[in-house]
């Protein structure tokens, strides 16, 4: 089974527009983290923002946010304000408590409108 | 320089070339990963490397050989590739590999394109 599921192969949205990215995870280990990466046309993978398993608030970092909902296993990625730089490709990953090797989705590619 | 760089960043090769990728890391990290990025496939982990050991080989082909001379360098020897291998090869660090979970996450560098024909 896949760990990691991001079901949006590409998405749009108007520029100044929220948008919601998301992702769904597979684990039966209680203790894990998840992280979003961006990766522009350039091929470098940038750390965007990161959940822990045990967090009880949803993580905010600037304009983005991550929706964490444990129960349905989703980690969706929020990003308010879409400005035309955020045109990349989004990777959902996850890293297990036990396993401690990073599975990574296949990602969203996200185009900003202007 | 800082954070992680790889060289060359665009590679073609012929099959029967013996090519090396380098990655170099300025963060103080003691773990290393080589992953591929193939279109429309997540990222596969090849090899992991925690204190210059090699601790994961994901079942990748011996025509992938990665060496770890220190905890600062990575590089993957590539011989008699095969067109599949085509894909862009990402190099990242982290402070620790089988720590505690928690907020570790990976630094990338911007990947070799490499194209073999």
């Amino acid at each position: 089974a896949q760990k990691i599921t991001q079901t949006q192969p590409g998405m749009f949205v108007q520029e100044k527009e929220a948008v919601t990215l998301d992702c769904t995870y597979d684990t039966s280990d209680p203790s894990y983290g998840l992280f979003w990466y961006k990766q522009p046309s350039s091929g470098e993978m940038i750390f965007l923002i990161y959940q822990g398993s045990y967090d009880q608030q949803n993580a905010t970092e600037g304009r983005y946010s991550l929706n964490f909902q444990k129960a349905r296993k989703s980690a969706n990625l929020v990003i308010s304000a879409s400005q035309l730089g955020d045109s990349a490709m989004y990777f959902c990953a996850m890293r297990e408590g036990t396993g401690n090797q990073f599975y990574f989705g296949t990602g969203t590619s996200l185009t900003v409108i202007p | 320089e800082t954070g992680v760089t790889q060289t060359p960043r665009h590679l073609v090769m012929g099959m029967t070339n013996k090519k090396s990728l380098k990655c170099e890391q300025h963060l103080g990290h003691n773990a290393m990963y080589w992953y591929k990025q193939s279109a429309k496939k997540p990222l596969e982990l090849m090899f992991v490397y925690n204190f210059k050991e090699q601790t994961e080989n994901n079942s990748v082909p011996s025509r992938f050989s990665p060496e770890c001379p220190n905890s600062s360098h990575l590089f993957l020897h590539l011989h008699t590739l095969q067109p599949e291998d085509s894909a862009l090869y990402l190099c990242a660090s982290s402070h620790l590999y089988g720590g505690r979970t928690g907020f570790d996450e990976q630094f990338f560098g911007p990947g070799t394109r490499l194209t073999v024909l």
